[in-house]
């Protein structure tokens, strides 16, 4: 798989449920920063985790961070209908220059 | 808050014309991305540039493409000749710094290519 690979690519649950979204990535990170995209428009950044952090929170969301195991994860507690967006996780890694990879994404449907 | 601002918001080429795509980052931010998205799939890096320079650039981003940022302002996307297989969503994204510091995506710009 190519770096910073999100499982599952749809995601489908009922308002107030719980959403998971896992990614995985190949190469030595800097961090790894979790992006939402409602369909059409821009990316909004939501959370970055530092390589030498393990977890992070940001009001309903929870990121983890397992650099030994290469992957990531992001909890959305509570959804709502607003939730529902395209979720990816991007990773950067300075390879002389730098650059960010992005995932190829979680897609997630809320239903109220 | 301040934004990236990208034009224009739509952009229709024939296959071959060369077009010029811009944006403005956030005055104070170092650092500045080009990504691009064709429909219904992946944000693909193209290029990152900081101090008046390419940092690193994907195998995408060929001799069709070029980075400038002619004003410390505007930092324009130019496609010399256009492909049918350009077509996509352009993104920039501008940073004030690197490993703790988030990045500021623009709204896109669509290219559509005929």
């Amino acid at each position: 798989s190519q770096q910073g690979e999100e499982d599952p690519q749809a995601l489908s649950i009922q308002e107030g449920e719980n959403a998971t979204m896992n990614c995985s990535y190949k190469t030595s990170i800097n961090n790894l920063q979790w992006y939402r995209q409602n369909s059409g428009r821009g990316l909004v950044h939501l959370i970055l985790i530092r390589s030498n952090e393990r977890e992070k929170h940001s009001g309903r969301l929870r990121v983890t961070l397992d650099t030994s195991k290469k992957s990531s994860s992001l909890l959305i507690t509570a959804s709502r209908a607003a939730d529902t967006a395209s979720y990816f996780c991007a990773t950067d890694a300075h390879t002389g220059g730098f650059k960010t990879i992005f995932g190829a994404g979680t897609r997630l449907f809320v239903k109220a | 808050e301040p934004e990236v601002t990208q034009t224009p918001s739509h952009q229709v080429t024939q296959m071959g014309q060369e077009v010029i795509l811009r944006c403005v980052p956030i005055s104070n931010h170092l650092y500045f991305y080009w990504y691009r998205q064709i429909l219904g799939q992946k944000v693909e890096f193209l290029v990152s540039f900081y101090n008046n320079e390419i940092s690193e650039k994907s195998e995408i981003f060929d001799d069709q493409f070029s980075v400038e940022r002619p004003d410390g302002s505007n930092f324009t996307l130019k496609i010399r000749s256009t492909k049918l297989e350009d077509s996509a969503m352009y993104f920039c994204a501008s940073r004030p710094g690197l490993d703790t510091d988030t990045q500021y995506f623009g709204p896109g710009t669509r290219l559509t290519v005929l």
